[in-house]
């Protein structure tokens, strides 16, 4: 496609349940990244995976969130047992090359997720 | 403790005139920035980058401005249009850290009138 997919684009989840958002990057991208946007605020780093390697997951903020991208190009973030304080837009982007600190980010419209 | 700060929420400016959004930033490790934008409901969109070893780069009617010293970075626009109006945001990365992991702002909300 011409830019990132992420779907669905708005979740509603009741407390306690699972969750799954899906990323379809730009076609070729090695780079993928999770980050978390939580209202009034900036993007804030959750994952990244290079290829099919998840390479740095220190932004997930607890066991509760997993994230997995099997084949090198479709990503699931995936948050178990969801919380109030989970409700976000959650954002997806991918890069060209191998992540460089001069590689910007191309980011998906988000999905936002609702937790009553 | 926020290590990239945009101090200024909002800003308004009318058309045709300069808008200036600022930045600063704690991390003396930080050594790229990138400004994106953002319009409601859709995600950010890269605008304009520097480098460290730069103190300025255009593109068209964009200008980043970074002083090391100060560790502030400043984007200005000229002139000034309607469309320009959306969230800017301010971001930073690092060669000690995990490449493309920026840390972002917390976003200035520009309205330009006509």
């Amino acid at each position: 496609g011409a830019g990132v997919s992420q779907s669905p684009r708005y979740k509603v989840a009741k407390r306690g349940q699972d969750v799954a958002l899906r990323c379809d990057p730009i076609s070729g991208h090695v780079s993928l990244f999770w980050y978390q946007q939580a209202l009034g605020q900036g993007p804030e780093f959750l994952t990244y995976f290079q290829n099919e390697a998840q390479l740095d997951k220190s932004g997930l903020p607890s066991d509760r969130f997993f994230a997995e991208r099997p084949e090198g190009s479709v990503s699931t973030l995936k948050i178990q047992r969801t919380q109030q304080e989970d409700s976000a837009v959650y954002l997806c982007a991918s890069s060209l090359i191998r992540a460089a600190n001069n590689s910007p980010l191309h980011f998906g419209n988000g999905t936002r997720l609702t937790v009553t | 403790d926020q290590q990239v700060k945009q101090n200024s929420p909002s800003l308004s400016v009318q058309e045709g005139r300069i808008s200036i959004l600022n930045c600063d930033y704690t991390n003396s490790m930080f050594d790229y920035f990138l400004w994106y934008k953002k319009y409601p409901a859709e995600g950010p969109t890269f605008l304009i980058s520097i480098s460290s070893i730069k103190d300025k780069n255009e593109d068209g009617r964009f200008t980043v401005f970074l002083n090391k010293s100060a560790k502030h970075l400043s984007l200005h626009i000229v002139p000034s249009q309607p469309g320009d109006s959306a969230v800017y945001f301010c971001a930073a990365s690092g060669s000690d850290t995990n490449a493309g992991k920026s840390t972002f702002g917390d976003g200035t909300t520009l309205t330009v009138k006509p």
